[in-house]
């Protein structure tokens, strides 16, 4: 089955430093890539979509500045919270289609951030 | 934009039949998909329907029914490892081809 790995798993950070997730799809190539964020038993909340090799879209409300994406390859998108604060402190999940018209979306398991 | 409302929170026993509704609001509307998440885990697909009518997948169901913008996940032979969050997410035109999700509801199965 196509499966999604992120790194790191759980990262806690001072406020005002930048972190980096990785998200890679392991035995599939993604053409599109979407982060999720998610809060304590919240639903997950698109932030913005990734094609590979392009510009992300981001959803209304989310910073692009503060969040920057990178799709780098058909395998590879990077998340990095830029400044961050304790309200980004967050579970943030990744997701790849295999096509943007996909319905099926393979999430990977998620990175805890904890903003200290 | 797109809507889905389904119920917060259902408990139930072993073997039990749960049923988690889904109503949306949408225009384009493509799909209902069907994800379950365990506390701290990432969600997994369950289910895709694009056409009214039921589809089964071993003790899941799903339902759809376009003309009320309505679905349903059918729980069956409930498991104390069926204990998780079931999101609806709805495939739209309108959205970019992007899923929106529902709010999720907690099914907590009980001995």
């Amino acid at each position: 089955g196509a499966v999604v790995s992120q790194h790191p798993s759980r990262v806690i950070c001072k406020s005002g430093t930048s972190v980096k997730i990785e998200c890679r799809s392991l035995d599939f190539q993604a053409t599109t890539m979407f982060w999720y964020r998610q809060f304590p038993k919240q639903s997950l909340m698109l932030m913005a979509t990734s094609n590979e090799g392009s510009k992300a879209t981001y959803e209304q409300g989310v910073e692009k500045d503060k969040f920057l994406i990178n799709h780098a390859s058909l395998t590879l998108s990077t998340l990095t919270v830029t400044s961050a604060h304790p309200e980004d402190s967050s579970f943030y999940i990744c997701s790849a289609a295999t096509s943007g018209g996909a319905y099926e979306q393979y999430f990977g398991p998620g990175t805890r951030l904890t903003v200290t | 934009g797109q809507s889905l409302e389904q119920p917060s929170e259902v408990t139930a026993v072993e073997g039990a039949i749960v049923q988690i509704n889904c109503t949306y609001q949408t225009s384009g509307f493509y799909g209902l998909s069907w994800y379950q998440q365990h506390d701290g885990g990432a969600p997994t697909f369950l289910s895709y329907n694009a056409l009214d009518g039921l589809e089964e997948t071993g003790r899941f169901s799903s339902f759809l029914s376009r003309s009320d913008s309505y679905g349903y996940l059918l729980l069956q032979e409930l498991q104390m490892k069926d204990s998780a969050s079931y999101f609806c997410a709805v495939k739209a035109r309108a959205a970019g081809n992007k899923l929106t999700f529902g709010g999720g509801t907690r099914v907590l199965v009980k001995p």
